[in-house]
C-alpha cells in the first residue's frame, strides 16, 4: 500500500495570504496524484489531477505541482471560502488501491 | 450534468450487513469506473472499491472479505454490501465516479452517515 503523508496537519493563514501544502508519496506515484477541497458537511471537490491539471470551473489561484513522491498544492491568495480541509490522493497503485492523505486543514489565523 | 445521490438504512446492527445504493442520474453508467469511499466521523478517506462499467471489481485489501459491489445498469444504480460490520464501520459513505480524462474521484455524492450499533 502506498501510504501518503500531509504536512502541515493544520495551518492557521489570514484571507490574502499565499498558502503552499504538501503531500509525500511513500513510493513514486508518477504524476497520478490529485488534490481535493473538502468543507464541513460536503463531499470533497476536485480540485487538481494529474498533480497539475486543474479541474473544471477550478480557479486560476489553485496549482499543483510535483511528481514522483513530493507534491504541493498552492493557494496564491487565500479567499474566505478556501477555508477547509486537503486532501491528496494517488491513483498509481496496480492493482488499484487508492489512497488518501490524512489532511491538511486551513484555518483562519 | 451527472449527479449520484447515495441511499439506504442509517442504522445498521452489528454483525449485520451494510446495503448502500447509488442512483446516477443527468448521464449514462455504461462508462466509466463507480467507486465508493467512506469517512469516519472527524477522520480522513478510505477507498472501499470500485467496479467498472463491464462489471470489474477492485477492493481495497483491508475490505476484501466482506465487500461486494455490483452494478444495475438497468436501474442506473451501483450497491455496496458490506457484512459483518462492526462500530468501526461508522462513517459517512460516498459514491464517486471517475471521468473522460482522469482516473481521480471527479463526481460525488453528497455522502449518507451510517451508523452501527448493537
Amino acid at each position: 500500500e502506498i501510504v501518503m503523508t500531509q504536512s502541515p496537519a493544520t495551518l492557521s493563514v489570514s484571507p490574502g495570504e499565499r498558502v503552499t501544502l504538501s503531500c509525500r508519496a511513500s513510493q513514486s506515484v508518477s504524476n497520478n496524484l490529485a488534490w481535493y477541497q473538502q468543507k464541513p458537511g460536503q463531499a470533497p471537490r476536485l480540485l487538481i489531477f494529474g498533480a497539475s491539471a486543474r479541474a473544471t470551473g477550478i480557479p486560476a489561484r489553485f496549482s499543483g505541482s510535483g511528481s514522483g513522491t513530493e507534491f504541493t498544492l498552492t493557494i496564491s491568495s487565500l479567499q474566505s471560502e478556501d477555508f477547509a480541509v486537503y486532501y491528496c490522493q494517488q491513483y498509481n497503485d496496480w492493482p488499484p488501491l487508492f489512497t488518501f492523505g490524512g489532511g491538511t486543514k486551513v484555518e483562519i489565523k | 450534468q451527472v449527479q449520484l445521490q447515495e441511499s439506504g438504512p442509517g442504522l445498521v446492527k452489528t454483525s449485520e450487513t451494510l446495503s448502500l445504493t447509488c442512483t446516477v442520474s443527468g448521464g449514462s453508467i455504461n462508462n466509466f469506473y463507480w467507486s465508493w469511499i467512506r469517512q469516519p466521523p472527524g477522520k480522513g478517506l478510505e477507498w472501499i472499491g470500485y467496479i467498472s462499467y463491464n462489471g470489474n471489481t477492485d477492493y481495497n485489501p483491508s475490505f476484501k472479505s466482506r465487500v461486494t459491489i455490483s452494478l444495475d445498469t438497468s436501474k442506473s444504480h451501483f450497491s455496496l454490501k458490506l457484512t459483518s460490520v462492526t462500530a468501526a464501520d461508522t462513517a459517512v459513505y460516498f459514491c464517486a465516479r471517475d471521468s473522460q480524462i482522469t482516473d481521480a474521484f471527479a463526481i460525488w455524492g453528497q455522502g449518507t452517515m451510517v451508523t452501527v450499533s448493537s
